[in-house]
Order: structure tokens, then C-alpha cells, then sequence
């Protein structure tokens, strides 16, 4: 079974911190996504990555930034935590880009 | 209008019954779509996948495609209480980006 693992299930940040949310497949897996999902919004797409040092911006990228140093690992970085960033983010590794495997999300509250 | 959308729900239906969920897309390149499942509190899990025209059958799900139309269905026949969750479409184009719908919730009464 593929494993997707985030690295917590419940994040409470202060406004203007930066943020650090990670992410770990073990199933060697090229592609990596992060979504967030809002009430209402659905799933939105933030970055992914296709290889280890790439990364492509999804739909709504502003205020996020990405690191994938090592393929296993995909990291969601927020430069700076605003409060319409408190969401549910949720990691996805891909063997194929399409068929996605996701973690378990962290719920960020940002105050 | 959203490239992905759904019924807005939520739907209900007993026990036993057949529900029909559907969705329609608006990107004609789309080449790939699928269903996920979303438990309440849970993350998504994927329960289908649909590449050509026509039915795919996967037990007591089968979801139907048609790209003239522009639409993706899900049926789940013998609906059961553990069918109850969100159900999310989801399609992609040659990039490998999937796009969601927002989903609909469907409760299965006993």
C-alpha cells in the first residue's frame, strides 16, 4: 500500500509566521502535489512537482512556496501565514499524475 | 463557470437503492477521470478510474463516460450506510493536472 504521510494533523500558526507543512511517500513515486480544500472551493491545487528539484505552480500558488530536495519528501512552505490560509492542505504523491494517493491533511488554523 | 462540476447535493437514498452521481467538465482535451471517495474527517481515496467512452463496472460501482456530452457519472448499485461520503470527480488533461469538483455528499439511510 502506498504510504503518504504529513507531518501534522492540526497546525495553529500566528499571522505573519512562516510555516513549514511536510510531506513523505514511500513508494517512489515521481509526482507530488498539494491541494488545499476549502468549504464550497473543493480541492485547489497549489504546486506539484514531477522530479526531485522541479516544481510547477497549480492554480493558486500566491503566498506558497515548494521544495522537493529529495524524491521521497515535498514540502509546502508559507512565507508568511495569513488568515485566509487557515485550511485543510492535503499532500498527493502519482506514479502516473493521475491516479493520486494523498496523506492524511493538516488542518492550519492561522489567528 | 467551473472547468469540473458536480451536483450540488447532498443526496439521499435507502438503503438498497441505486445512486447515480454525476459530473460534467468543460475542457474538451480532458483525456482521464475518476472518482474519489471522501469520508467525513478523511482524506480522498480513489474508487475509479474511466478513460473511454462508455461503462466500467468494479464491483457495485460503475462509472459511465461520454466525451461528446462532456459527461462522467457514478452509479453505486445496493447502496450501503458505509457508501455515505463525498464523492468527488475528478479529471485531467495530457499535463497531468487533475481538477476537482467540489463533490457531492450522498447519505445512504437504513
Amino acid at each position: 500500500d502506498v504510504k503518504v504521510t504529513q507531518s501534522s494533523r492540526y497546525l495553529v500558526k500566528r499571522t505573519g509566521e512562516k510555516v513549514f507543512l511536510e510531506c513523505v511517500q514511500d513508494m517512489d513515486h515521481e509526482n507530488m502535489f498539494w491541494y488545499r480544500q476549502d468549504p464550497g472551493l473543493g480541492l485547489r491545487l497549489i504546486y506539484f512537482s514531477y522530479d526531485v528539484k522541479m516544481k510547477e505552480k497549480g492554480d493558486i500558488p500566491e503566498g506558497y512556496s515548494v521544495s522537493r530536495e529529495k524524491k521521497e519528501r515535498f514540502s509546502l512552505i508559507l512565507e508568511s501565514a495569513s488568515t485566509n490560509q487557515t485550511s485543510m492542505y492535503l499532500c498527493a504523491s502519482s506514479l502516473t499524475r493521475e491516479k493520486l494517493f494523498f496523506g492524511s491533511g493538516t488542518q492550519l488554523s492561522v489567528l | 463557470q467551473k472547468e469540473v462540476e458536480q451536483n450540488s447535493g447532498p443526496l439521499s437514498v435507502p438503503e438498497g437503492a441505486i445512486a447515480s452521481l454525476n459530473c460534467t467538465y468543460s475542457d474538451r482535451v480532458s483525456q482521464s477521470f475518476f472518482w474519489y471517495r471522501q469520508y467525513s474527517g478523511k482524506s480522498p481515496e480513489l474508487i475509479m478510474s474511466i478513460y473511454s467512452n462508455g461503462d466500467k463496472e468494479d464491483g457495485r460501482f460503475t462509472a459511465q463516460l461520454n466525451k461528446a456530452s462532456q459527461y462522467v457519472s457514478l452509479l453505486i448499485r445496493d447502496s450501503q450506510p458505509s457508501d455515505s461520503a463525498t464523492y468527488l470527480c475528478a479529471v485531467s488533461t495530457n499535463a497531468g493536472k487533475s481538477t476537482f469538483g467540489d463533490g457531492t455528499t450522498l447519505t445512504v439511510k437504513p
